[in-house]
């Protein structure tokens, strides 16, 4: 089975500071992973995604997430934080096998102070 | 393009009283999730359509939930009787097709459960 570990269920950081969320995956099978975004109340927003192809993927609002094989990870950063930031970060799996389906991590609240 | 629709946003209801929730996924989505978000917790699939035959409701309560997708476009996910760790966010998602990989869900707003 594919799972996501997130490390820190709460990251705080100051305006224009760097961002880094960690995550952790394990795979059987090499893997597709996903940063998505949560704002109160709303649903998931897909940041950006790891496919096989660059190991450093760029996505909306300056983040980018680097994927590591020999570390088993996929960290997101952002050189800068906006206070527009603050929100809930969610990494992901796709599970095995022909049907596309994404195993969550638990999750990190990211503050931003001013 | 509009985006995933879910109704109500929001719902109180008193442990063994049944409720329902309704999912319009996005025009054309072949595939179609709905996800029980605990609160600290990430989303956790309950079951997974493609068109409308399930494809993994491996994790479904079955005993008190259910879930029905008529016509391969609306969907509606029930709960009958609740109990108090039914409280949750329960996320609806759409995606072109299922078969390949790398193709996005799309999120609706969700909507919250409360059991008292």
């Amino acid at each position: 089975a594919q799972s996501v570990t997130q490390l820190g269920s709460h990251v705080s950081v100051s305006e224009g500071a760097l961002v880094l969320l960690r995550c952790n995956y394990s795979s059987s099978v090499p893997p597709y992973l996903f940063w998505y975004v949560q704002y109160p109340n709303q649903g998931l927003q897909l940041l950006l995604k790891y496919t096989s192809a660059a190991t450093l993927v760029k996505g909306i609002n300056g983040f980018e997430a680097e994927f590591k094989k020999s570390e088993t990870s996929f960290h997101l950063t952002k050189p800068s934080a906006h206070m527009s930031d603050a929100a809930e970060y969610f990494c992901a799996v796709t599970r095995g096998g022909s049907n596309y389906k994404l195993t969550f991590g638990k999750g990190t609240l990211l503050t931003v102070n001013p | 393009e509009a985006g995933v629709a879910q109704s109500p946003r929001y719902k109180i209801i008193e442990k063994r009283q049944s409720v329902a929730f309704w999912c319009n996924p996005i025009s054309g989505h072949a595939t179609l999730y709905w996800y029980q978000q605990i609160l600290g917790q990430g989303p956790k699939l309950l079951i997974q359509f493609q068109n409308n035959g399930v494809v993994d409701d491996s994790q479904l309560p079955k005993d008190r939930f259910s879930a029905e997708r008529l016509k391969g476009v609306d969907s509606t996910l029930k709960i009958q009787p609740a109990k108090l760790e039914d409280s949750a966010v329960y996320l609806c998602a759409s995606s072109l097709d299922s078969s390949t990989r790398n193709t996005e869900a799309f999120f609706g707003q969700g909507t919250r459960l409360t059991v008292v």
